[in-house]
């Protein structure tokens, strides 16, 4: 299995523009999680789904963050409009097992807004 | 918070030498997990822990869990230069995983 696939790698952007997240998880995984990591908060959990059902944003900062798991294959977050306070790096994640199980994290999406 | 908080935040020791991670915790938790981070990569799984177990072994790993105490320890022993990576302690309850800032250690040749 090729993994937790996400794109694209690294983003650059301008503030206000929108952006998109791309995630992949392994195939036959109930759960896919989206975190952001920064330096000042460490790794925190955005928004995690079961099935392609959200079951907890609470993590999601605002409402300008939004995110969205249409099949079992696919999943994206969504900044609309991004901001420079938003840069981070985001990763997803998934588990065959639920939310306290091992995850499988994705290579992660470096976002700079300018 | 269920958040972990691992001590030190830095670690440098030489090749060889053993490295010794501590992760401390609020509340009561299912199980406790240690991951990995290289450098510009995402998290790798390392190894987990139940709250009804005290030690658990995965090679040079040695993970140690003190539910009295709401704490963990990570012993990576004959460390080597390819260890050099950011180690984080993952803790659940009710909710999924919730990570501390980690410990980045370094290795040196």
């Amino acid at each position: 299995d090729a993994g937790v696939i996400q794109s694209p790698r690294h983003e650059v952007t301008e503030m206000g523009q929108e952006v998109t997240l791309r995630c992949k998880p392994i195939s036959g995984h109930d759960y896919l999680f989206w975190y952001r990591q920064t330096m000042m908060r460490g790794l925190e959990l955005l928004i995690y789904f079961n099935n392609n059902v959200p079951i907890d944003d609470s993590g999601m900062p605002e409402d300008r963050f939004s995110a969205k798991m249409p099949n079992a294959s696919f999943s994206t977050l969504k900044i609309q409009p991004s901001e420079p306070r938003d840069s981070a790096v985001y990763f997803c994640a998934s588990s065959p097992k639920g939310g306290s199980e091992k995850l499988f994290f994705g290579s992660g999406t470096q976002l700079s807004v300018l | 918070s269920q958040q972990g908080e691992e001590d030190p935040q830095a670690l440098s020791i030489q090749e060889g030498e053993n490295a010794t991670m501590n992760c401390s915790y609020k509340t009561s938790i299912n199980n406790l997990q240690w991951y990995r981070q290289n450098s510009g990569r995402g998290l790798v799984h390392l190894i987990l822990i139940r709250s009804n177990e005290r030690e658990k072994h995965s090679g040079r790993l040695r993970v140690t869990l003190d539910t009295s105490k709401k704490s963990s320890s990570l012993l990576i022993t004959a460390s080597r230069a390819a260890d050099t990576a950011s180690y984080f302690c993952a803790t659940d309850g009710n909710t999924p995983l919730v990570f501390g800032k980690g410990t980045r250690l370094s290795v040196i040749a």
